[in-house]
């Protein structure tokens, strides 16, 4: 059964703490991405990859980090250095290239303590 | 101007009814549509793309205007399942290039 899958669901951050998002995929698609959603706004990009061991920053990559070091799996970091990091976290992936279709993961909820 | 507009809404229609949507794009050379539903709290969906020449599936119509920089969404014999935000997604340029995502129109179907 192919799909992506992100844990935890609901994640609790405290003051200072840098915590990590899993994505993980088994669709064999090339290129990942990582998406951030506040309340009442579009998805706003944070980073994508479209090869393993590369990976480039999005719209608003300032205070996360992320790696891609297999083709399934591209886990998103978010530091101490992201202020604001209360959002709905969406991971997405697509087969790469010219194909731009994208599928979504479930999401994260990140909420700070 | 942004790069995707949508109204917000939210529509509110009966069941039966039909309903349509319209998003602007502000890029001239953007290269792909798509719309995408995202059910409260969960993650957007692919509903279908959107061709030059329109197309339909089932009771959804996608309908590409170049000239004037939009692209529209109908849905006949609303059901209350199709209750949702409904995401207009644009990909900016040719080659590869990441999706714009405009903020969603919300619909609510009453029974």
């Amino acid at each position: 059964d192919g799909g992506i899958t992100q844990s935890p669901k609901y994640l609790f951050r405290k003051e200072g703490q840098n915590v990590t998002l899993s994505c993980e995929q088994n669709l064999n698609h090339d290129a990942m991405y990582w998406y951030r959603q506040d309340p009442g706004q579009g998805l706003r990009l944070i980073y994508y990859s479209q090869i393993v061991n590369d990976f480039q920053k999005g719209d608003i990559a300032e205070g996360y980090s992320v790696s891609r070091e297999k083709k399934e799996s591209f886990p998103l970091t978010v530091t101490s250095a992201q202020k604001n990091p209360t959002a709905f976290y969406l991971c997405a992936s697509s087969i790469g290239g010219a194909e731009e279709t994208q599928y979504f993961g479930p999401g994260t909820r990140l909420l700070v303590l | 101007r942004k790069e995707v507009e949508q109204d917000p809404g939210p529509f509110n229609v009966p069941e039966g009814a039909t309903v349509a949507f319209n998003c602007t794009y502000s890029n001239s050379a953007s290269q792909s549509f798509f719309w995408y539903r995202q059910d409260c709290r969960k993650e957007p969906k692919l509903l279908m793309s959107v061709y030059s020449s329109g197309n339909e599936d089932g009771r959804f119509t996608a309908q590409l205007n170049r000239a004037s920089q939009y692209i529209s969404l109908l849905i006949r014999d609303s059901k209350l399942s199709d209750s949702a935000t409904y995401l207009c997604v644009v990909r900016p340029y040719s080659g590869y290039s990441t999706l714009t995502f405009g903020k969603g129109t919300m619909l609510l179907v009453s029974p």
